[in-house]
């Protein structure tokens, strides 16, 4: 069936240093890819998004990269800073009338100050 | 600029109750989308509703489990006969446009069953 997933359940960094946090997917019809934060007690918010005609695409302190060879999504995160502590999920949108946005189950960021 | 509103943050239900889960999507947002959280877990997709119309509702228990989107007033989330296994975190989001745009999603409803 269909999933995503990511590599590591937690990561943890230094502050300043650059996070990159990784995700598999195995739809290889999905064509449009976003990365949420979740922070204790709220709901998702959105972060950065990309779609399947792009392998990059930048944010403030974010850029996402697509490698749609190996079905592989990163998010990099600049200059890490404790705000950024949280659970980042990425989700995919498969094609055709019954898709939906699917979630990973989410690596938690933990930045050591 | 009010974001997707959600009420009550918390609510607890007895088992045989009924829970009902209100959300207000973002200002011109006319696409509402349910979710599921265990804990520590990802987001699993519930229903999608367009005013007045279930677009999907394949995520979604076909028992005790409904929703709407009236024309006015917020979407509703209603579990029947709530059980302990519904207890969870339970998510709207919305969309100005369709799927393939971002959803933006409320801080939730943690419903505890008793």
């Amino acid at each position: 069936g269909e999933s995503v997933g990511l590599h590591l359940p937690t990561l943890s960094v230094q502050e300043g240093d650059n996070s990159i946090i990784n995700c598999a997917y195995s739809n290889s019809a999905s064509d449009y890819f976003i990365w949420y934060k979740q922070e204790s007690g709220k709901g998702p918010q959105f972060i950065i998004d990309i779609r399947s005609n792009m392998d990059k695409r930048q944010g403030q302190r974010v850029t996402v990269l697509l490698n749609k060879t190996v079905k592989h999504l990163s998010l990099q995160i600049a200059a890490t800073q404790p705000g950024d502590s949280a659970v980042y999920f990425c989700a995919e949108l498969g094609t055709g009338a019954n898709s939906k946005l699917t979630f990973g189950k989410g690596i938690t960021l933990s930045v050591r100050p | 600029n009010a974001g997707v509103m959600q009420n009550p943050r918390h609510l607890v239900r007895r088992r045989g109750q009924e829970a009902r889960l209100r959300c207000s999507p973002m200002k011109g947002h006319s696409h509402v989308y349910w979710y599921r959280q265990l804990p520590e877990e990802g987001l699993k997709f519930m229903v999608y509703l367009q005013k007045e119309n279930i677009i999907d509702e394949s995520g979604m228990p076909k028992e005790r489990f409904s929703a709407e989107f009236p024309k006015e007033g917020p979407s509703i989330l209603r579990i029947q006969q709530v059980v302990r296994g519904d207890s969870a975190a339970y998510f709207c989001a919305s969309s100005a446009t369709g799927l393939d745009q971002p959803q933006h999603f409320g801080d939730g409803t943690r419903l505890s069953i008793l």
